[in-house]
C-alpha cells in the first residue's frame, strides 16, 4: 500500500499571500496524483489531477507540480473561499487508492 | 449537470446491516467506474470499494472485505453498497464518487450519507 504523507498538518496564511502544501508518497506514483479541497459539511471537490492539470472550473491561482514521490499544491494568492482542508490522493497503485491525512489551511 | 445523490444511511447496531444507494444523473452511468469513499468523524478520506462499468470487477479496502458488497444497476443508473456485520469503526459519512476521464481520481462526489454504528 502506498502511504501518502501531507505537510504541514496546519498552515496559517494571510489572504492575498501564497500557500504551498506538500504531499509525499512512500513509493513512486508517477504523475498519478490528485488534489481535493474540502470545506466543512461539504463533499470534497477535485482541484488537480495528473499532478498538474486543473479540473474543470478551477481558478488559475491553483497549481500542482511534482512527480514520483514529491508533490506540491500552490495557491498563488489566497482568497477567503480557499480556507479549507486539502487532500492528496494517489491512483497509480491500487487497490487501495490512498489519500493523505490532509492539510488544514487556516486564516492567519 | 452531473449529480450523485446518496441515501440509505442511518443508525444501526453493531453487527447489523445497511444498504446504501447512489442515484446518478447527468452522465452515461454505464460508461464509468464508480466508487464509495468514506470519512469518519473528524478524520480524513478512505476509499472503500469500486466497481467496473459492467460490474465484472470489484475491489475493496481490506478492512471491509467479506462484509461489504458493491454493486450497480446500469438500467437504473444506481450504485449500491451492502454493508453487513457493521462495526463501530465503520461509522462515517459515505460518499459515492465517479472516476475521472483520464485516470482513477474522483471528479464528482455526492453529498454523502451518514452511517452511525452504535448500540
Amino acid at each position: 500500500e502506498v502511504v501518502m504523507t501531507q505537510s504541514p498538518a496546519t498552515l496559517s496564511v494571510s489572504p492575498g499571500e501564497r500557500a504551498t502544501l506538500s504531499c509525499r508518497a512512500s513509493q513512486g506514483v508517477n504523475s498519478n496524483l490528485a488534489w481535493y479541497q474540502q470545506k466543512p459539511g461539504q463533499a470534497p471537490r477535485l482541484l488537480i489531477y495528473g499532478a498538474s492539470t486543473r479540473a474543470t472550473g478551477i481558478p488559475a491561482r491553483f497549481s500542482g507540480s511534482g512527480s514520483g514521490t514529491e508533490f506540491t499544491l500552490t495557491i498563488s494568492s489566497l482568497q477567503s473561499e480557499d480556507f479549507a482542508v486539502y487532500y492528496c490522493q494517489q491512483y497509480n497503485s491500487w487497490p487501495p487508492y490512498t489519500f493523505g491525512q490532509g492539510t488544514k489551511l487556516e486564516i492567519k | 449537470e452531473v449529480q450523485l445523490v446518496e441515501s440509505g444511511g442511518g443508525l444501526v447496531q453493531p453487527g447489523g446491516s445497511l444498504r446504501l444507494s447512489c442515484a446518478a444523473s447527468g452522465f452515461t452511468f454505464s460508461s464509468y467506474w464508480m466508487s464509495w469513499v468514506r470519512q469518519a468523524p473528524g478524520k480524513g478520506l478512505e476509499w472503500v470499494a469500486n466497481i467496473k462499468q459492467d460490474g465484472s470487477e470489484k475491489y475493496y479496502v481490506d478492512s471491509v472485505k467479506g462484509r461489504f458488497t458493491i454493486s450497480r444497476d446500469n438500467a437504473k443508473n444506481s450504485l449500491y453498497l451492502q454493508m453487513n456485520s457493521l462495526r463501530a469503526e465503520d461509522t462515517a459519512v459515505y460518499y459515492c464518487a465517479r472516476y475521472g476521464d483520464h485516470g482513477y481520481y474522483f471528479d464528482y462526489w455526492g453529498q454523502g450519507t451518514p452511517v452511525t454504528v452504535s448500540s
